[in-house]
């Protein structure tokens, strides 16, 4: 079965300092990763995805994360917080594998970013 | 483009009544998954729709709660016999999928807040 973790229920960063919001991952064979953010009273929103290729992918909002197949991570950062980064972060994996398969959540990471 | 849709945003109902919620996808969307969001809580994961393939129902949490995909798109989640622990922010979402190596983004609708007296 693969699984999700996020270790930290909340990150709290001084704006303008770099951020990085962990993630672990198990699954069988390849993995798909992806983080999602939600900011207050809005939806789930797409921040950025690990297919294949480069491990570092950018994403949107100037963040970005970088697979680790050894470390089996996917870590998200960016270079300077801003308080508008406040909001809740979900990382999440799916198996590169034959058929459809399910997507799995992490438990979400609470991101404060402190003026 | 319209995006996933959701009614109603919001729902109050007394302990022990049924409820209905309504999931429109994105067009085209094959893949479709629900979601139960507690206050501070992460995504707890009940069901995935993909295509004409059984669903996935290993989420969901008891017998109260059943789901269905009518025609491939419109899906409606059912809470028979709503408990005051069903009270939560219920997601749904769509994505494209392509075959087996398929990059699958998921897209959000707004969610519908549930509330049981």
């Amino acid at each position: 079965a693969q699984s999700v973790a996020q270790p930290e229920d909340q990150v709290n960063v001084a704006e303008g300092n770099p951020l990085t919001v962990k993630c672990t991952y198990s699954v069988s064979g390849n993995p798909y990763l992806f983080w999602y953010v939600q900011y207050p009273n809005r939806g789930l929103q797409f921040l950025l995805k690990y297919i294949t290729g480069d491990n570092l992918v950018k994403g949107s909002y100037g963040f970005e994360a970088e697979f680790n197949k050894s470390q089996t991570s996917f870590h998200l950062k960016k270079p300077s917080a801003l308080v508008s980064d406040s909001a809740l972060y979900f990382c999440a994996v799916r198996a590169d594998s034959g058929g459809y398969q399910k997507v799995t959540f992490g438990t979400g990471t609470k991101l404060q970013v402190i003026p | 483009g319209a995006g996933v849709s959701q009614s109603p945003s919001n729902k109050v109902t007394e302990k022990g009544k049924d409820v209905e919620l309504r999931c429109d996808p994105i067009s085209g969307h094959t893949a479709l998954y629900w979601y139960r969001q507690s206050l501070g809580q992460g995504l707890e994961f009940l069901i995935y729709f993909q295509g004409n393939s059984a669903p996935d129902k290993s989420g969901l949490p008891s017998d109260r709660f059943s789901a269905e995909r009518t025609g491939g798109s419109v899906s409606t989640l059912t809470i028979q016999r709503t408990q005051q622990e069903d009270s939560a922010v219920y997601l749904c979402a769509s994505s494209l999928v392509r075959g087996a190596g398929a990059q699958e983004t998921q897209y959000f609708g707004p969610g519908t807040r549930l509330l049981v007296l």
